[in-house]
């Protein structure tokens, strides 16, 4: 069974351009979540879908960054337009949805995003 | 606020025994959980526990204490291949898993 996959694994913009990540869950996953993790910092929350309802987006530092998951199965992270604050990996996540709060959350690999 | 306080570096030789302590505080508590990651790559699930006691699996175990707000996990017979990063996450909700900023165990030979 594949896990989570995001695209790309690696990225650099310039500065005021437009990077957006995508990420497959595991299929069958009704929760998405985006995470990410800047230099030296902690891993962060981002967002949170319930199949295609955004269910708390509470990390979402600024409105440069939007996430959609249309149809409840993959989702896209935008940042438009991307500053150098923005470097850093993104993390996608994805579970099963039930017993919400004890149900394991899996990882993919990250994107890694560099902004010059 | 959220905080998770975790050691940043342990060191360790290959067949030893070694505890990563994680204390927390947030704003809700449903369990803690471990991860472990290497080169930056993907966290992988190691463990939860949400009520109070030792949970064990294979050659880790993760402990809680709520009442200390204190979990550690445990690493027996530590293998070369043990050497990665180490996060405690806090379920304080039924979105956010709220994560320490990681241990990085080395072990050697």
């Amino acid at each position: 069974e594949a896990g989570v996959t995001q695209f790309p694994s690696h990225s650099v913009i310039e500065k005021g351009q437009t990077v957006t990540l995508r990420c497959d869950p595991i299929s069958g996953h009704d929760n998405l979540y985006w995470y990410r993790r800047v230099m030296g910092k902690e891993i962060k929350f981002l967002l949170h879908f319930v199949k295609e309802s955004k269910q708390d987006e509470s990390g979402m530092p600024n409105n440069r960054f939007l996430a959609e998951r249309t149809g409840g199965t993959y989702s896209t992270l935008k940042v438009q337009p991307a500053e150098l604050e923005d470097s850093g990996v993104y993390f996608c996540a994805s579970s099963q949805g039930r017993g919400a709060l004890i149900d394991t959350i899996y990882f993919g690999e990250g994107s890694w995003l560099t902004v010059v | 606020g959220q905080s998770l306080e975790q050691p940043s570096e342990v060191t360790a030789v290959e067949g030893a025994i070694v505890q990563i302590n994680c204390t927390y505080q947030t704003s809700g508590f449903y369990g803690l959980s471990w991860y472990q990651q290497h080169d930056g790559g993907a966290p992988t699930f190691l463990s939860y526990n949400a009520l109070d006691g030792l949970e064990e699996t294979g050659r880790f175990s993760s402990f809680l204490s709520r009442s200390d707000s204190y979990g550690y996990l445990l690493l027996q017979e530590l293998q070369m291949k043990d050497s990665a990063s180490y996060f405690c996450a806090v379920r304080s909700g039924y979105s956010t898993l709220t994560f320490g900023k990681g241990t990085m165990l080395l072990v050697s030979p």
